[in-house]
């Protein structure tokens, strides 16, 4: 069992809807956590960051952690075609020296249909 | 434009060849990540260096893989003998610590295939 999981998807969006991911992790000890976004072909690349509960929000993009559930969760608002890739969910911490050691999800792959 | 660059982009090889795979963080980064993403596992870490120093290579199959980094501007991969279930694409990721937390910055990928 992965430490970090996702639903593969895909999942299917309509231009100008909310796309909703979700992500369970299994370490209590993990602090930090991340979603990044890769594009077909191409590198990961961050989008959102999160350290405490509640939510966080960066334009289009709010990302929510509760970790009493062990969960995170992205929202992406009036998603558009561009927004077509694999999310990936990373935590990371729980243990010393954790910096930038992350642990990462298979990711949700989403598609926004126009 | 700070980038993390990654060479080759490709590499066909056959079974039992050596391959390396080499990266150059970007300026200032001091730590060094290598990834593997496969279909079935996706991203894997192997290994990783804080400056310079191996830190965790955990991930990494020992008998045949080995990293290093000799200088700051270079991290080296090395897959000896490759074979067909080490075809994946590899990934260097760079961050610093202190600066931007959690914050990695992956090169685009060596895609191996070993045939």
């Amino acid at each position: 069992q992965k430490e970090v999981e996702q639903n593969s998807g895909p999942l299917s969006v309509p231009e100008g809807a909310i796309a909703s991911l979700n992500c369970t992790y299994s370490d209590r000890g993990s602090q930090s956590f991340f979603w990044y976004r890769q594009y077909s072909g191409k590198s990961p690349e961050l989008i959102m960051s999160i350290y405490s509960n509640g939510d966080k929000e960066d334009g289009r993009f709010t990302a929510q952690l509760n970790k009493a559930s062990q969960y995170v969760s992205l929202l992406i608002r009036d998603s558009q075609p561009s927004d077509s890739a694999t999310y990936l969910c990373a935590s990371e911490g729980g243990f010393t020296d954790s910096w930038g050691k992350l642990q990462f999800g298979a990711g949700t792959q989403v598609v926004v249909t126009p | 434009d700070a980038r993390v660059t990654q060479t080759p982009r490709h590499k066909v090889t056959e079974m039992g060849q050596e391959v390396t795979m080499r990266c150059q963080p970007i300026l200032g980064h001091n730590t060094v990540f290598w990834y593997r993403q496969t279909m079935m596992q996706g991203l894997e870490l192997l290994a990783y260096f804080r400056n310079r120093a191996p830190l965790d290579d955990s991930g990494m199959p020992k008998d045949r893989f080995s990293a290093e980094m000799p200088d700051a501007t270079l991290a080296t991969l090395k897959i000896q003998p490759s074979e067909p279930r080490d075809s994946a694409v590899y990934f260097c990721a760079s961050g610093a610590q202190g600066v931007d937390t959690g914050e990695l910055f992956f090169g685009e990928g060596s895609r191996l295939t070993v045939l």
